[in-house]
């Protein structure tokens, strides 16, 4: 069974600090990997993917991941964060192989603050 | 090019009432989607569907059901609504399944059950 891993339901930073959110993931074969934004009383967004191609994707709104399959990490960072970054980021696996293949299964959830 | 959307945006039910909640989508997607969000659970998927006229059960289907009788909408029916189903449902689309495709979400429905 797919299962992701979102260390952290809230994390607070300071405007310009940099920005880590932490997603792990437990499978045996490598998903695809997603991080989706969601900013107050709106949907989903998508901030960006992972389909094994280069490991360091970049995203939109300065965010990059980096999958690192030692660590089944893929965890989100952004250099210097900005008060409009604050929303809830949800980190979300596909797999690759079997019934549940193009199922989304979403981690919980982290929610950024960014203090001024 | 409005993408998904979703009506209605809240809705108030009793216990017992029953409710159909709509999708639709205009990027001519065959896979769509109907999640629910519940605070700190992140989203469950529902039901799902991988073309017009065919539906499939996702993790937390009891106490749903759904109809894609046109491409571009996906309905997802309570028949006897519980304070349990109180959520924010998504819907989703995607173009096809597998491969990284992406989902597209709507903008959500939030239903309070009393």
């Amino acid at each position: 069974a797919q299962s992701v891993t979102q260390l952290g339901s809230h994390v607070s930073v300071s405007e310009g600090a940099l920005v880590l959110l932490r997603c792990n993931y437990s499978s045996s074969v490598p998903p695809y990997l997603f991080w989706y934004v969601q900013y107050p009383n709106q949907g989903l967004q998508l901030l960006l993917k992972y389909t094994s191609a280069a490991t360091l994707v970049k995203g939109i709104n300065g965010f990059e991941a980096e999958f690192k399959k030692s660590e089944t990490s893929f965890h989100l960072t952004k250099p210097s964060a900005h008060m409009s970054d604050a929303a809830e980021y949800f980190c979300a696996v596909s797999p690759l192989r079997g019934s549940t293949l193009g199922r989304l299964y979403f981690g919980r959830g982290t929610q950024l603050t960014v203090w001024p | 090019n409005a993408g998904v959307t979703q009506t209605p945006k809240f809705r108030v039910l009793k216990t017992g009432q029953s409710m159909t909640l709509l999708c639709a989508q205009d990027m001519n997607h065959e896979y769509m989607y109907w999640y629910r969000q519940d605070p700190g659970m992140g989203l469950r998927l529902i039901h799902y569907s991988v073309g017009e006229g065919t539906t499939a059960k996702g993790e937390v289907p009891d106490g749903y059901n759904v109809s894609r009788l046109k491409k571009q909408n996906f309905l997802l029916g309570l028949e006897s609504a519980a304070p349990s189903q109180t959520s924010v449902y998504f819907c989703a689309s995607s173009l096809r399944t597998g491969y990284g495709e992406t989902q597209y979400f709507g903008p959500g429905t939030r239903l309070l059950v009393l």
